[in-house]
This record gives C-alpha cells, structure tokens and sequence, in this order.
C-alpha cells in the first residue's frame, strides 16, 4: 500500500536557518503530493502542493519539488523564523476508487529559537 | 478558512460509553473524512463519505462507526468508547476525490476515554 517516510523530529533551529525536512513515498501509480502544518493546539492547514512529476510547490517562503526519479518530496525554507515553529506532515493522495484518501507521514516537529 | 465545525472540542467520557463526535460544514463538499491523530502515527483515516448515506471503511474502522443524513453533517460514533481510543480527531472535507484537490481540516476534538 501507499506509504509516506518522514525524518524523524524533532528539528532544532536558529531563527534564519535553512530548513530541510526529508519526505520520500511509496505509492502504486501517479499521487498527487502535499505538505500540511499543524501549529500547537490547531487542526491541519495545507502548506502547500504538488500534483505531477517535477512541480515545485511554494507558499510563506516553503518549497518542495515533486521528485519522482527518488520519490521525494523534501520541504526546504532559506531562513526559517520563530513562527515558523510547528509539526510539518508530508501526505500523499492517489486514486483508489471512490474517493482518493490521504496517507500521511509521522510528522516532523520544528523548533525555532532566537 | 474552510467552514468547518467539530463538536465538542474536547470531551472525557468514562471506558463502555456511546460517544457521537459531530463535524458540520458549510461548504457544500461531497466528501468528509474523520481521522484520529496519534504520536507516532500522524494521522490515520478512520471512515470517510463520498455523499449522503454513502459511507466507507477506512484503515482504522474497528470500533467506529459513521452516519452522514445530509450534507453539512458527518458524525462519528463509539459505540463502546474504550481507553485506546483516546486520541485526537480530525474531520476533513474535500470538494472532489480527485488527488489534486485539497483536504481542509477541522479544529480537532480532544477524547479522553477513562
């Protein structure tokens, strides 16, 4: 079945570090890709996403290219801030009959200090 | 944001009670989803429904179940709540079950179960 492999959190940063976030995939045919935020004590907001092979994803400065050669979708910011302080999900959505589910990755946490 | 509600927002209930979780939209998406989030697992699609009355097992079924009357409205039930179910859940809704198309989640509803 379709599967989603995160690095495991959590992630310590200084404020205007550059951060990677590492997200690979299994998945049987053509998913589309996403990356979901999740900020202490809220629900899931999309990120940002990718739909086919080499897209580049990009939203508040987070970027993330649709990687199908490696099965990849690492999430990349060049300087991150204190706000930017979350748990980051990478998911994948594929067509699987009568409505395309998301499988979700672990989660990575990020932790931004000044 | 997406119009979606989740009742109640947090709840402690005691090991063999019935629970009803109720998630409302105002959207008018075909599609709702309810996941539970746990450490460790990020999330994981309990049930999900594709329009009034049609409803469908997800990866984590056992011990839940769904009813969805109208549109607006997707209810889940634990019909003996037990202590592994302690969890956050999460609706989701979703215009199309095509992959391109985004998932908006709910605030979450916090379940202890005693």
């Amino acid at each position: 079945g379709d599967s989603v492999t995160q690095m495991e959190g959590p992630v310590t940063l200084s404020e205007e570090a550059f951060l990677t976030i590492n997200c690979t995939y299994t998945a049987t045919g053509y998913p589309s890709l996403f990356w979901y935020v999740q900020y202490p004590g809220e629900g899931l907001q999309l990120l940002l996403k990718a739909t086919k092979a080499d897209d580049k994803g990009s939203n508040k400065g987070f970027e993330a290219t649709y990687r199908k050669e490696t099965t990849s979708f690492h999430l990349e910011k060049g300087s991150v801030q204190v706000s930017d302080s979350a748990v980051y999900f990478c998911a994948l959505r594929e067509n699987t009959g009568t409505a395309s589910k998301l499988t979700f990755g672990t989660g990575t946490r990020l932790q931004v200090t000044l | 944001d997406a119009g979606i509600t989740q009742s109640p927002r947090h709840k402690v209930t005691e090991t063999g009670t019935p629970v009803t979780l109720r998630c409302h939209q105002t959207e008018n998406h075909r599609y709702m989803y309810w996941y539970r989030q746990d450490p460790g697992h990020g999330l994981r699609l309990i049930h999900y429904s594709y329009g009034v009355k049609d409803t469908d097992k997800g990866e984590v079924s056992d011990g839940y179940s769904v009813s969805r009357s109208k549109t607006e409205d997707f209810l889940l039930t634990l019909e003996s709540a037990t202590s592994s179910q302690t969890s956050v859940y999460f609706c989701a809704i979703s215009e199309s079950g095509t992959p391109t198309y985004e998932q908006y989640f709910g605030p979450g509803t916090r379940l202890t179960v005693t």
